[in-house]
């Protein structure tokens, strides 16, 4: 599976849209790319994926750029709950598991 | 469905026993998975069943860890003569074929070896 890559941490301010980016420069045409995140002392909770288009659903959305090489998960509105660490996971959407990162520590504050 | 279950959520155990962990995955998801997390970073792969059949083994898996999934439901995994290294969080997930709509995690059971 292709590798990605997360900054380590970033801040948001409640109520502002959370930008979280990711790179993933060598994903070939039949990797989807995963979001999942992970709220402490919990397990890792499934957000979004996409294969080439812009997605949206309940909980955020996945813009995809058209070389596919990198992508960022918007939470519109975050709040204070959506403190969690993220993980941008590139993977075939069936057959081998789904390989972690160290993923991105978001910290919303009031 | 009340999700992935798992079971003991925590376990102490001394060094040199053996301990086993239960997962109980959504009744209507065919795959399940194992992971083990330490602090700070992301979850580890370890093995995974499609239906009664392991599929996969991670270079992670030595040979004291075994994993089973009998009847294709509930799995255990089953560590043996434990060591300090094996203090970790050991997650369960599990997703149907071909939905594409990712895996649903347990909460874990946390393993610390005295």
């Amino acid at each position: 599976d292709a590798k990605t890559t997360q900054p380590p941490s970033m801040d948001c301010a409640e109520g502002r849209a959370a930008n979280l980016p990711c790179n993933h420069s060598t994903i070939s045409g039949n990797e989807y790319v995963y979001w999942y995140r992970q709220i402490h002392s919990q397990g890792p909770q499934y957000i979004i994926h996409g294969l080439k288009n812009n997605e949206t659903n309940e909980m955020a959305s996945l813009i995809i750029t058209e070389d596919r090489k990198s992508s960022t998960l918007i939470l519109p509105h975050a709040t204070l709950r959506d403190t969690a660490v993220y993980y941008c996971i590139v993977s075939k959407q069936a057959g081998t598991a789904l390989i972690f990162g160290k993923g991105t520590t978001l910290s919303v504050s009031s | 469905d009340t999700g992935v279950s798992q079971d003991p959520r925590h376990k102490i155990t001394k060094r040199g026993q053996n301990v086993t962990f239960r997962c109980d995955p959504i009744s209507e998801h065919n795959r399940l998975y194992w992971y083990r997390q330490t602090l700070g970073q992301g979850p580890e792969f370890l093995t995974y069943f499609q239906n009664e059949a392991q599929l996969e083994k991670s270079r992670l898996l030595s040979d004291r860890f075994s994993a089973e999934r009998p009847k294709g439901s509930f799995s255990t995994l089953e560590i043996q003569r434990t060591e300090q290294g094996d203090s970790a969080m050991y997650l369960c997930a599990s997703s149907f074929t071909g939905t594409g709509s990712g895996y649903t995690f347990g909460s874990g059971t946390r393993l610390t070896i005295v």
